[in-house]
């Protein structure tokens, strides 16, 4: 069965480095999405991404983040300059279509640590 | 913020079924509601949807009340396996690629 990966597992940076987290979604999905989870806390939307451009962001996706899709199979979110506030898993998905009836399937995820 | 509730903590014993409750009483003619869930910090797992019938798939079934007002996810045979956090999801109506929007769900455990 098609899942989306997402890689590294496990990042750890110190305050202030960029990180790029990297996921590959389901093969003939179009949209894409990156979600985050502090620890303890619910799961955030960040951003969705069709068509080479971000369809919605929240709060939250501010000047420090973005998103691109470098070629046919990564999608990736980078953070410039992390904060210990970043520390979190960041959660990759991915749907057919954008319609509020699809599905999005979830990546594993990467737990990202600021020191 | 989610337009559902759900009580926070559930129990269930290992091989009867679990009846997850969700209230969804501003839910709008045409949303769907989404089950999801997460088992310990992966990613959450697409359970099931349903609009105002009831659904039935090899997870779970879904029964929606008449006035679509509620929901109950059931997993007819509950294994430890099942332990997780379980998400009740109303979408919203905007077009588009909708985001989910996460609530603190119910904490399933399956009991030996």
């Amino acid at each position: 069965e098609p899942e989306v990966t997402q890689t590294p597992s496990h990042q750890v940076t110190q305050m202030g480095q960029e990180v790029i987290l990297r996921c590959v979604p389901i093969s003939n999905h179009l949209y894409f999405y990156w979600y985050r989870q502090i620890l303890g806390q619910k799961v955030e939307f960040l951003v969705s991404f069709y068509n080479n451009e971000i369809s919605e962001k929240s709060e939250i996706f501010d000047d420090q983040f973005s998103v691109e899709r470098p070629d046919g199979s990564n999608f990736t979110l980078k953070i410039r300059s992390t904060k210990l506030e970043d520390s979190a898993m960041y959660f990759c998905a991915s749907s057919v279509t954008g319609r509020w009836t699809d599905t999005q399937y979830f990546g594993p995820g990467t737990r990202l640590t600021v020191l | 913020d989610a337009k559902t509730t759900q009580p926070p903590s559930m129990d269930c014993a290992e091989g009867r079924a679990a009846n997850l409750p969700c209230n969804h009483s501003t839910i709008s003619g045409n949303e769907y509601v989404y089950w999801y869930r997460q088992i310990h910090s992966q990613g959450p797992q697409y359970i099931i949807h349903g609009l105002k019938n009831n659904e039935t798939n090899e997870m779970a079934s879904l029964i929606i009340t008449e006035d679509r007002k509620s929901s109950t996810l059931i997993l007819p045979h509950a294994t430890l396996r099942d332990t997780a956090v379980y998400y009740c999801i109303v979408r919203p109506m905007n077009s588009g690629n909708t985001p989910l929007v996460f609530g603190k769900g119910t904490r399933l455990s399956v009991i030996a």
